[in-house]
């Protein structure tokens, strides 16, 4: 059973950069039938997904966060991170790291973590 | 990128059956997924494809598709079901997620 867990500060300045880590257990993180997403909600609101890397390290980010966007993933440490730099208020959310299953060649997230509130504020 | 639309809002009577809608250009090539989550929780994906549940969903949940639009059918809703509902499925380029807005369930 593959679990995944975020870590991180969960409170950012404005105009720093957001980091966070999700470890996964329980599974390989370097199988071709995945991408490893990070996902945000803002409080109240919907999802929003944030981007994704193969286990060979392409990504694939959402178009509106892009410029802001860095996510990196080691298979040695089983890990993935994301960064997102000159955070600003609006970027207040629970950021959940995902597996997306790939396979079947339409997508689905099965696997989330348990999500992580990251506060920006002075 | 491509966006999904779901009704902001449905409510059902304990045990009858509600279907929930979700449009979008990308659904015509792409099947779409369908999570529940309730509050303070991680999401939860109840069905994907076509209308596969993962091992634990109730057989309650069913999914379906026509054109642009998916639907997530639930017979015989029961008090746990009351959650939000969210779609997914890739963009129309195929390369990115996508999630609808989502829909609050309320069971009456």
């Amino acid at each position: 059973q593959v679990q995944l867990q975020e870590s991180g500060p969960g409170l950012v300045k404005p105009s720093q950069t957001l980091s966070l880590t999700c470890t996964v257990s329980g599974g390989s993180i370097s199988s071709g039938d995945y991408y490893w997403s990070w996902i945000r909600q803002h409080p109240g609101k919907g999802l929003e997904w944030i981007g994704y890397i193969y286990y060979s390290g392409t990504t694939y980010y959402n178009p509106s966060l892009k410029s802001r966007v860095t996510i990196a993933l080691d298979a040695s440490m089983k890990q993935f991170s994301l960064r997102l730099s000159s955070v600003t208020a609006a970027d207040t959310a629970v950021y959940y790291c995902a597996r997306t299953d790939i396979l079947t060649g339409h997508y689905q997230v099965p696997v989330w973590g348990q999500g992580t509130l990251v506060t920006v504020s002075s | 990128s491509s966006e999904l639309t779901q009704e902001p809002a449905v409510s059902v009577a304990l045990g009858q059956t509600v279907t929930i809608t979700c449009q979008g250009d990308s659904l015509r090539p792409y099947h779409a997924s369908w999570y529940q989550q309730k509050p303070g929780q991680a999401p939860v994906l109840v069905n994907y494809g076509e209308n596969n549940r993962p091992s634990g969903i109730p057989d309650r949940f069913s999914g379906s598709s026509s054109g642009n639009t998916a639907s997530l059918t639930i017979t015989g809703a029961q008090a746990e079901d009351e959650a939000d509902y969210y779609c997914n499925s890739r963009d129309s380029s195929g390369n990115h997620l996508v999630f609808g807005g989502g829909t609050k369930l309320t069971v009456l």
